[in-house]
């Protein structure tokens, strides 16, 4: 089936550490996003991504990285300068308006 | 900054009645509007899109929009328990672009 798979799920991260969520799609669509969503708000977008070896900041890039070397592949870095890193993390791509998202990378700072 | 307003809720409807969702959005260069479900702990998934001003009928959802006044509402009928979630709005200036999203409303059903 196609789809788009997030991992871990569930990720704890140690203050002053990078870490890197996993988004892989084989769905074949062209754009890729990911958003940030804390408790009781709505998705915030990160980074997005139209076509490979491209992509554009979102609303609240910083303190975030990501690369877009594989269609198929987009990979989110949260590194130690996002300094409020704990939040539920979605991926998703497109292909017209048609938006799937992936099940989610709960990311927690111990 | 672009904003998307939404009740957060919780709004709470009894089983087999109808829930009014509003939402209002500061782009007048919104072209497309999508409503998500999301489930707690879950991803969202898309229930409905429309276009142009005036209703769309999908099942029990119904989606109403008034570009002039900037407002989009989700008419759910004949409410389940299983209706209950988050429901985000999300307008775009392009149909595959850059989604801003609501904050979201909670809904409720109550058997």
């Amino acid at each position: 089936d196609g789809g788009i798979t997030q991992s871990p799920k569930y990720l704890f991260r140690k203050e002053g550490q990078n870490v890197t969520l996993s988004c892989e799609q084989n769905l074949n669509h062209d754009a890729m996003y990911w958003y940030r969503q804390d408790p009781g708000q709505g998705l915030r977008l990160i980074y997005y991504s139209q076509i490979v070896n491209d992509f554009q900041k979102g609303d609240i890039a910083e303190g975030y990285s990501v690369s877009r070397e594989k269609k198929e592949s987009f990979p989110l870095t949260v590194t130690s300068a996002q300094k409020n890193p704990t939040a539920f993390y979605l991926c998703a791509s497109s292909s017209g308006e048609i938006r799937t998202f992936g099940s989610g990378t709960r990311l927690t700072v111990v | 900054q672009k904003e998307v307003e939404q009740n957060s809720g919780p709004l709470s409807v009894p089983e087999g009645a109808i829930a009014s969702l509003n939402c209002t959005y500061s782009d007048r260069g919104s072209q497309s509007f999508f409503w998500y479900r999301q489930y707690s702990g879950k991803s969202p998934e898309l229930i409905m899109s429309i276009y142009s001003n005036g209703d769309k009928e999908d099942g029990r959802f119904t989606a109403q929009l008034n570009k002039a006044s900037q407002y989009v509402s989700l008419l759910i009928r004949d409410s389940q328990p299983s209706d209950s979630a988050t429901y985000l709005c999300a307008p775009s200036e392009v149909s595959w672009g850059k989604l801003q999203f609501g904050a979201g409303t909670q809904v409720v059903v109550t058997p």
